[in-house]
């Protein structure tokens, strides 16, 4: 069946250390995002992409890096430089390039640093 | 930028109806979304409104007006499963960014 595949489903970190979040999608779909959520709070946007190769920065990219060399691929690197990256991580993708239609969700990553 | 708003929380007795609002602000507005999100899952999607008026789906029925920069979410014959947060979101731009709201928690008591 087709979907999108996040992992890990949780992950523990210690400061100071990079982690590379893995998203892939077999949809198909040109779109791909990234979000964040903390307890209690809605989803905020880290990074999104339209097409290989290319992507923007969202509402809250600082100490995130992301890469889209493959249209099925969209990892997120979580980086030293994020000062609170303790959240619940989102990866969303969508069909259309022109038209924005539902957008298909993973089932998330929890990450915990120590 | 963008700017959404949703009441934080809201409590509805079952069987009964309750409608959610969502009032937004944005350039290049390219249509509304509405996911329900239990507490530790992912959201699933609900409707996607593009033009003005109301869409239905059994339950759910979605509302938008894109001149007063608003829609809402109608929930009828309310069930103990529908308990969960209610976010709203908009795409917009040419490179089709979609902001969520903070959404709206939604206890629905016996």
């Amino acid at each position: 069946d087709g979907g999108i595949t996040q992992s890990p489903k949780y992950l523990f970190r210690k400061e100071g250390q990079n982690v590379t979040l893995s998203c892939e999608q077999n949809l198909n779909h040109d779109a791909m995002y990234w979000y964040r959520q903390d307890p209690g709070q809605g989803l905020r946007l880290i990074y999104y992409s339209q097409i290989v190769n290319d992507f923007q920065k969202g509402d809250i990219a600082e100490g995130y890096s992301v890469s889209r060399e493959k249209k099925e691929s969209f990892p997120l690197t979580v980086t030293s430089a994020q000062k609170n990256p303790t959240a619940f991580y989102l990866c969303a993708s969508n069909r259309y390039r022109g038209n924005t239609g539902e957008l298909f969700f993973g089932e998330g990553s929890r990450l915990t640093v120590l | 930028g963008q700017n959404i708003d949703q009441p934080t929380e809201m409590t509805a007795t079952e069987g009964a109806i309750v409608q959610i609002n969502c009032t937004y602000q944005t350039s290049g507005f390219n249509g509304l979304f509405w996911y329900q999100q239990h507490a530790g899952e992912a959201p699933t999607f609900l409707s996607y409104n593009v033009l003005d008026g109301l869409e239905e789906k059994g339950r759910f029925s979605s509302f938008l007006s894109r001149s007063k920069g608003y829609s809402y979410l109608l929930l009828k014959e309310l069930q103990m499963k529908d308990s969960a947060s209610y976010l709203c979101a908009v795409a917009s731009g040419g490179y089709q960014k979609v902001t969520f709201g903070t959404g709206t928690k939604l206890q629905v008591i016996p």
